[in-house]
């Protein structure tokens, strides 16, 4: 299995809206990763976790969180987003952290109205 | 902080025609990877370049990594209309992989 799923696939929120975007990978990879990706822009870091435990958050806002409750499993909560967090959230995954290549799951279109 | 600059931002070319992109990094890198994304589609991962001036190929594609290990190019000869897509290329400095802003290649049949 060299899959990494993201559900959903796509996503309609209110900015007063609580909900998560979910990724899973049995790969035995120990390095995960949440991307946001804008229309015609490359894939910007937000998180890195490595072995479980957060590794890099590139000044994200509080209004996102991550959460990664084992080895195959990560999370990102969201919550209070603006319209400008509209984009295409990309999880990935890597055997280590960024030694090599990362597989990308398919992504989650988020719009936020 | 670290960046990685490609160029051209985009390119069209009719089918059979070469291709090249180039990536800058104003930072010594210690590896260079190189990702497809196809319309509507995920980034997905090409080939990976450690070495100082290596070069690799996959069929019609070959990767070269600078010797300076701060730059480097994707060619693709004869292109198909398989080809169409964004190529990035992305940097791992001291700690992360940046990505390159990206080359649209859209072809003429």
């Amino acid at each position: 299995d060299t899959e990494v799923t993201q559900t959903p696939k796509h996503l309609v929120m209110g900015m007063t809206n609580k909900k998560s975007l979910k990724c899973e990978q049995h790969m035995g990879h120990r390095a995960m990763y949440w991307y946001k990706q804008k229309a015609k822009k490359p894939p910007e870091l937000m998180f890195v976790y490595s072995y479980e435990k957060l590794s890099i958050n590139e000044s994200v806002p509080s209004r996102f969180s991550p959460e990664c409750p084992n080895s195959s499993l990560l999370n990102l909560h969201l919550h209070a987003l603006q319209p400008e967090d509209s984009a295409l959230y990309l999880c990935a995954s890597s055997q280590e952290e960024v030694e090599i290549e990362a597989f990308f799951g398919q992504g989650t279109r988020l719009t936020v109205v | 902080g670290q960046q990685v600059m490609q160029i051209p931002q985009y390119q069209h070319v009719q089918e059979g025609e070469d291709f090249t992109t180039y990536c800058n990094s104003s930072t010594t890198l210690s590896n260079i990877q190189w990702y497809k994304q196809r319309p509507g589609g995920h980034p997905v991962f090409l080939i990976q370049l450690v070495k100082s001036g290596e070069v690799k190929k996959q069929k019609r594609l070959t990767f070269q990594f600078g010797e300076a290990k701060k730059n480097s190019s994707l060619h693709i000869t004869a292109t198909q209309t398989t080809d169409v897509g964004t190529y990035f290329c992305a940097g791992k400095g001291a700690q992360k992989l940046v990505f390159g802003q990206g080359t649209r290649l859209t072809i003429n049949p």
